[in-house]
């Protein structure tokens, strides 16, 4: 049974351009979330997608965006990157009131 | 809104002894869940124990187990026999019963503990 997946596991940006981040929940999972996790720093909430819908959203700017694919599946989208949004970026899943399972990551560095 | 503090950024063990990390939260919630997160040089965040608030019994997995004390709002974990696999970060968590629409309450993370274990 395959748990939590995301690719890509690093890449590499510059200020301006946009990144769109994917994650594929562990099998049976209904309910998609997303943290940041700055360098030394504990993870930090972005938004949580269940049924297709965001509905939970944590303090962050409209700059990030997402989306919940039928098959439950993830994307982390963010557009005009800046320099501060360097972090390794966790993406976790879980049903109903559950555990959530976090995946590897993806590391993002804008340059 | 929920805080969780975690006061020892870092903290050293004897490997065969015992370590205690310290998290104390902030919540005006009754019922919640607690949880502690290890997270190694890997970066994969493993569930190392949970705990619900309306459970009075501490809870145990193998050599980790909690001592949470609700009117006091702290939730410790101790690591036995510590190994030097569980030289990681540790991050306590705290979530809601439950969030908006249906979905389950978000993680609220603190800062983590770096935890070295010497051989």
């Amino acid at each position: 049974d395959a748990g939590v997946t995301q690719s890509p596991t690093h890449l590499i940006k510059t200020r301006g351009q946009q990144v769109t981040l994917r994650c594929s929940p562990k099998s049976g999972h209904d309910t998609v979330s997303w943290y940041q996790q700055a360098l030394g720093q504990g993870p930090q909430f972005i938004f949580q997608y269940y049924e297709e819908e965001e509905r939970q959203r944590g303090n962050f700017p409209d700059r990030f965006s997402g989306h919940q694919f039928p098959n439950y599946s993830s994307e982390l989208n963010v557009n005009a990157l800046l320099l501060g949004d360097s972090a390794l970026y966790l993406c976790a899943s879980s049903l109903a009131y559950n555990e959530q399972f976090f995946g590897p990551g993806t590391r993002l560095t804008v340059l | 809104a929920q805080t969780v503090t975690q006061s020892q950024p870092e903290m050293s063990v004897q490997e065969a002894e015992t370590v205690t990390l310290s998290c104390t939260y902030d919540t005006s919630e009754s019922d919640y869940y607690l949880f502690w997160y290890k997270q190694p040089p890997s970066r994969q965040m493993i569930l190392v124990i949970r705990q619900e608030a309306y459970k009075q019994q501490n809870a145990t997995e193998n050599r980790f187990s909690v001592n949470f004390q609700k009117a006091a709002k702290s939730f410790s974990l101790k690591i036995s026999d510590s190994q030097l696999g569980d030289a990681a970060m540790y991050f306590c968590a705290y979530r809601n019963l439950g969030g908006y629409g249906g979905s389950q309450g978000n993680l609220i993370f603190g800062k983590g503990t770096k935890l070295s274990v010497k051989p």
